[in-house]
Parts: structure tokens; sequence; C-alpha cells
């Protein structure tokens, strides 16, 4: 089975500074990768996905992330940094192939300092 | 575009009592998922239904039972609440298991 881990429970950054959250994940296989973000009181939005192709990926919001199969990672990245940022970060893996679980890491909470 | 609606958003249970969760989506998705959040695990998957039909057991089943009622609606029962049933509840649903899930606004509730 699946599993990530987030190994950053929470980060603090200062508003306009560059972000990266990091993600590992272990499946023998190539994995399908996601990031969500969630807003207090919110249901998760998707910030990008991974299925295959080019591993660096572009997503809403400013956000990218690079798949690195031989670091296991899938980290996201941001270049500057705003205040409507401040929220918690779920990487989740999927197996594909008539699997239809996903696996979340425990997430990261990112608060933006003025 | 109401996307996927879960009600109640609110609910305060007695430990026993039993309580039905509603989930509906309007995008036409094969799949719906429910998971539980709680602080510091992220989101943990309680059932899922691949298609209108089937479900099966995710991670963390115990206590739970759910019902594909259509394609559109997938509902959570919890037949005697348990106080380790607080949680934060979110319905998802996607169209196959390697397309992105789209999550409801979630149903808080704390059982006494």
């Amino acid at each position: 089975a699946q599993s990530v881990t987030q190994p950053d429970i929470h980060i603090t950054v200062s508003e306009g500074a560059s972000l990266e959250l990091r993600c590992n994940y272990s499946y023998g296989a190539t994995p399908y990768l996601f990031w969500y973000v969630q807003s207090p009181g919110q249901g998760l939005q998707l910030l990008l996905k991974y299925f295959s192709g080019d591993t660096l990926v572009q997503g809403i919001k400013g956000f990218e992330a690079e798949f690195k199969r031989s670091q296991s990672s899938f980290n996201l990245r941001k270049p500057s940094v705003h205040w409507s940022d401040a929220a918690e970060y779920f990487c989740a893996v999927g197996a594909g192939s008539n699997d239809y679980k996903l696996s979340f890491g425990a997430g990261t909470t990112v608060t933006v300092r003025a | 575009n109401a996307g996927v609606t879960q009600t109640p958003k609110f609910q305060v249970l007695k430990t026993g009592q039993s309580m039905t969760l509603q989930c509906a989506q309007d995008m036409n998705h094969n799949s719906m998922y429910w998971y539980r959040q709680d602080p510091g695990m992220g989101l943990r998957l309680i059932y899922y239904s691949a298609s209108e039909g089937t479900t099966d057991k995710g991670e963390v089943p115990n206590g739970y039972n759910v019902s594909r009622l259509n394609k559109r609606e997938f509902s959570l029962r919890l037949e005697s609440a348990a106080p380790s049933q607080t949680s934060v509840y979110f319905c998802a649903s996607s169209d196959g298991e390697d397309q992105p899930q789209h999550f409801g606004d979630g149903t808080r509730l704390s059982i006494l």
C-alpha cells in the first residue's frame, strides 16, 4: 500500500518570500500525486496533480511541484508567498489501476507573516 | 456550480445516538468517498463507492455504514455514536481512480 510523509508540521514564511513544502511517498510503481490546500473551515481544493510526463507541473495560485522518482518526492513550491496562502497543505498519493484509495499526508500548516 | 454538498454542516450527538450524514454531487462523477479528518492525521478513508451499486471499506470503516443511494448521493451512517467518532467528515467525488477528488465543505461532528 502507498503512504505519504510530510516532514514539516508547521512552516512560517514572510510575505513575498519563497515557499517549499516537502512530500515523500512510498509506492513501488509510479503513483498518481496530488497537492491540496485547505483554508480554515473549508474543504480541500486541488492545487495540482501529477500522473505522468513532464516532472514539473504547474498548478493554480502560482504553485508548482516537481516529481523526483529517485528521491520519491513531490515537493510543492511557490516563488513569492501572499498572505492569502496561509492554509494547510496536504500531499496525497494514489495507485490508480483500479485502486480508488488516496493516502494523505498529515498536512503542513503555513503561516504567513507580514 | 454546487459541486459536492454535505449536510448537515454541524452536529452534536450523545453517545449511542445514530446519525446519517448526507452527501450529493452534481458533477456526474462515478466514484464517491467518505473521509474523516483528525488533527495531525490528515484524511483517512472510511468507505468509498467506485461506481453506483458498489461500496468498499477504506482504512477506518469500523463503526460506520454507507449507502450509495444513486449516482449522485452517498450517505454515511453512524449506528451508535462513540466519542472516538468526534471528527470532521468530508465527502468527495471523482470521475475514476486516476482523477482528482473534489471535496465538500465538511460536517463537523461532536459526540458527547
